[in-house]
C-alpha cells in the first residue's frame, strides 16, 4: 500500500529564506508527483507536476525534483515571503491512478 | 482553463438531514472524477471515483449508501451525504482528471459540511 509522508509537519521561517519540503513515499511504481497549495479553508492550488520519467520542473521560484528511485521529491522555494504562508502537499500518482497524499507541511513566512 | 467548482461552498444541517454537493468542471469534459474528504490538519483521503454514465467506485470503509454519487454528464458529479450526522462534518474536495488517463488532476474550491 504507498504511503506518502512529508517532513518537517511544520516549518516556520524569516522572509527571504531559501527552504526545502521533503516528500518520500514507500512505492516507486508511480505515473507523477505532484505538489499543491492549500490555503485555510481552501481547495488546492497545483503548483508542479511532474512525470515519473522527470527529475524536477521548474516555475518562478519553485523548483521540484523527483528521485523516484529511493521514493523522494523535494520542493525548494527560493527567496521565500508572507504570501507564500500555506499547506504545502505532495501527491504520487500511484499504479491503480489514485492520488495518495501525503499529510502536508504548514509553511510560516514571518515578515 | 481547467477550472473546477463546487457549490455550495459552506452549509450547515440538523442531524438527519441529507445533504447534495455539486462537482462542476467549466471549461472541459471529465470523464473520472474524484471525492475527497478532508479533516482539520490532515490530509485528503480518496472516498470514490466516480465515473460518468456508470457506478461510483468507493474506497475501502466509505459507505456507498451513506455518500451517494451520481455523474450524470461530462461535466457534473453530485456527492449526497444522506442522514448526516455530526461525524460526517468535514471539508469535502471534489477533483475532475482530464480526459486522457494520466490527465492532471484539478481540484475545486470545496465545500465545508457542519451538520449540528
Amino acid at each position: 500500500k504507498q504511503e506518502v509522508t512529508q517532513i518537517p509537519a511544520a516549518l516556520s521561517v524569516p522572509e527571504g529564506e531559501n527552504l526545502v519540503l521533503n516528500c518520500s513515499f514507500t512505492d516507486s511504481a508511480i505515473y507523477n508527483l505532484q505538489w499543491f497549495r492549500q490555503d485555510p479553508g481552501k481547495g488546492l492550488t497545483s503548483l508542479l507536476l511532474i512525470q515519473s520519467s522527470q527529475r524536477e520542473q521548474t516555475s518562478g521560484r519553485l523548483n521540484a525534483s523527483l528521485d523516484k528511485s529511493s521514493g523522494r521529491s523535494t520542493l525548494y522555494i527560493a527567496a521565500s515571503q508572507p504570501g507564500d504562508s500555506a499547506t504545502y502537499l505532495c501527491a504520487v500518482l500511484d499504479s491503480s491512478y489514485k492520488l495518495i497524499f501525503g499529510s502536508g507541511t504548514r509553511l510560516l513566512v514571518r515578515p | 482553463g481547467a477550472v473546477v467548482s463546487q457549490h455550495p461552498s459552506r452549509v450547515i444541517c440538523k442531524s438527519g438531514t441529507s445533504v447534495k454537493i455539486e462537482c462542476r468542471s467549466l471549461d472541459f469534459q471529465a470523464t473520472t472524477m474524484f471525492w475527497y474528504r478532508q479533516f482539520p490538519k490532515q490530509s485528503l483521503m480518496l472516498m470514490a471515483t466516480s465515473n460518468e454514465g456508470s457506478k461510483a467506485t468507493y474506497e475501502q470503509g466509505v459507505e456507498k449508501d451513506k455518500f451517494l454519487i451520481n455523474h450524470a454528464s461530462l461535466t457534473l458529479s453530485t456527492l449526497t451525504v444522506t442522514s448526516a450526522h455530526p461525524e460526517d462534518s468535514s471539508f469535502y474536495i471534489c477533483s475532475a482528471r482530464l480526459a486522457g488517463g494520466l490527465g492532471e488532476q484539478f481540484f475545486g474550491p470545496g465545500t465545508r459540511l457542519t451538520v449540528l
